[in-house]
Formats: structure tokens, C-alpha cells, sequence
């Protein structure tokens, strides 16, 4: 069984700060990460992907990797009321996406 | 870029009936595609693998039979839900592999289907 595990959340914010998400992973040869993210009622929406250790930034985004500890995050900087939404780690294996069960983001105004 | 449709978005029909579900890829290629199938306030489950040309590989616990997939170009992949009940109301999510890279995948806007 190939396990992705996020904090369940929910995670309240205030307007302007930084959100941290959590995901860890049970398969060792995963070599690509993405955060995707959900709105209620919609398909999720990828923001971004790494690969490689370390952090990727992207805008108000950085997803950091850590293979050895099996551990991805995603910051998201200066919080805005349209960062409220569900978001989906997934790890891919065999060509296919595993993903955790979602992080639900609030981010009070 | 990488933009994937599915039609139609919203689907109501009566038990025993069949739906059809259609997936495309508008900008890319796509050798596989995925249909994903999410409950209320579940993460998204993966049902099958469809790849252009060959059968579809069904994830464990899905009836191949009541779940008929078809990938019949690079940019089209079906699903049909046959005989549908209650129970398979959902929201079914397609989404399109870009070759080479890491395997991004980009999803559909989704189909909500209510079977009545």
C-alpha cells in the first residue's frame, strides 16, 4: 500500500500569513511530487511539482522536499481569502498519482 | 497550455441507464489518461488507467464490466457507466499524462453525476 498522509487540517490563517502544509510518504522510489489544489465543487488544479530536494518556489508558493525524511511541504506566503480551498498532495508511483486525503485551508479576512 | 475538457458536467438520470462520459486532451497529446472517481469530502480514488490503443487497467474493487472505458485517439478517452445506480452517484475527474517530463497530470473540470 502506497500511503500519502497530510495533516488533516482544518488550517485557519489570518489574511497576509504564511500557511504551512504537510505530506509524508511510505514509498521510497517516489521520484515526482505536486500539490494540487481543490476548490469546493471543482477539479483539482496543480500549482506545482518537484523533483529534486530542496525548495521550489513559485510565486507566493515553495513546495521543499525532503527525500531521505520521505517529506514534502508547501508554503504559502502573504495568504490571501482565494487561497481557501482543499490541497492535495500527490506522489507519483508507476505512473500513477497517489493522493493524500487533502489539507483544508481557511484564510479568514 | 495542457488543457483537458470532459462533457458534460453535470449529468441526471434515471437508475439502470447508462452514461457516457467524454475526456479530451485540447493542446497535447495524451498516450494515457486517468478517471478518478471522488466522494463528498473524500480525496479523489483512482479507477483506471487508459491508454491510446490497448485496454484499460482497472485499480482493485472496480468492475471493469459496469465501469467501460475506451481510449480511441491521443486526444479522447470515454467512460461509460452502465446500468447505473444510486450508489454510483459521484463526481468522475478524467485527467491527461503529458509525455516525457514527470508525469504531470492535468486534470478535467469533472462530471458530477446523479443517479436517481
Amino acid at each position: 500500500q502506497k500511503e500519502v498522509e497530510q495533516n488533516s487540517g482544518p488550517l485557519s490563517v489570518p489574511e497576509g500569513a504564511i500557511a504551512s502544509l504537510n505530506c509524508t510518504y511510505s514509498d521510497r522510489g517516489s521520484q515526482s511530487f505536486f500539490w494540487y489544489r481543490q476548490y469546493s465543487g471543482k477539479s483539482p488544479e496543480l500549482i506545482m511539482f518537484i523533483y529534486s530536494n530542496g525548495d521550489k518556489e513559485d510565486g507566493r508558493f515553495t513546495a521543499q522536499l525532503n527525500k531521505a525524511s520521505q517529506y514534502v511541504s508547501l508554503l504559502i506566503r502573504d495568504s490571501q481569502p482565494s487561497d481557501s480551498a482543499t490541497y492535495l498532495c500527490a506522489v507519483n508511483n508507476d505512473y500513477k498519482l497517489s493522493f493524500g486525503a487533502g489539507t483544508t485551508v481557511t484564510v479568514r479576512a | 497550455g495542457a488543457v483537458v475538457s470532459q462533457h458534460p458536467s453535470r449529468v441526471i438520470c434515471k437508475s439502470g441507464t447508462s452514461v457516457k462520459i467524454e475526456c479530451r486532451s485540447l493542446d497535447f497529446q495524451a498516450t494515457t489518461m486517468f478517471w478518478y472517481r471522488q466522494f463528498p469530502k473524500q480525496s479523489l480514488m483512482l479507477m483506471a488507467t487508459s491508454n491510446e490503443g490497448s485496454k484499460a487497467t482497472y485499480e482493485q474493487g472496480v468492475e471493469k464490466d459496469k465501469f467501460l472505458i475506451n481510449h480511441a485517439s491521443l486526444t479522447l478517452s470515454t467512460l461509460t457507466v452502465t446500468s447505473a445506480h444510486p450508489e454510483d452517484s459521484s463526481f468522475y475527474i478524467c485527467s491527461a499524462r503529458t509525455s516525457g517530463g514527470w508525469d504531470t497530470q492535468y486534470f478535467g473540470p469533472g462530471t458530477r453525476l446523479t443517479v436517481l
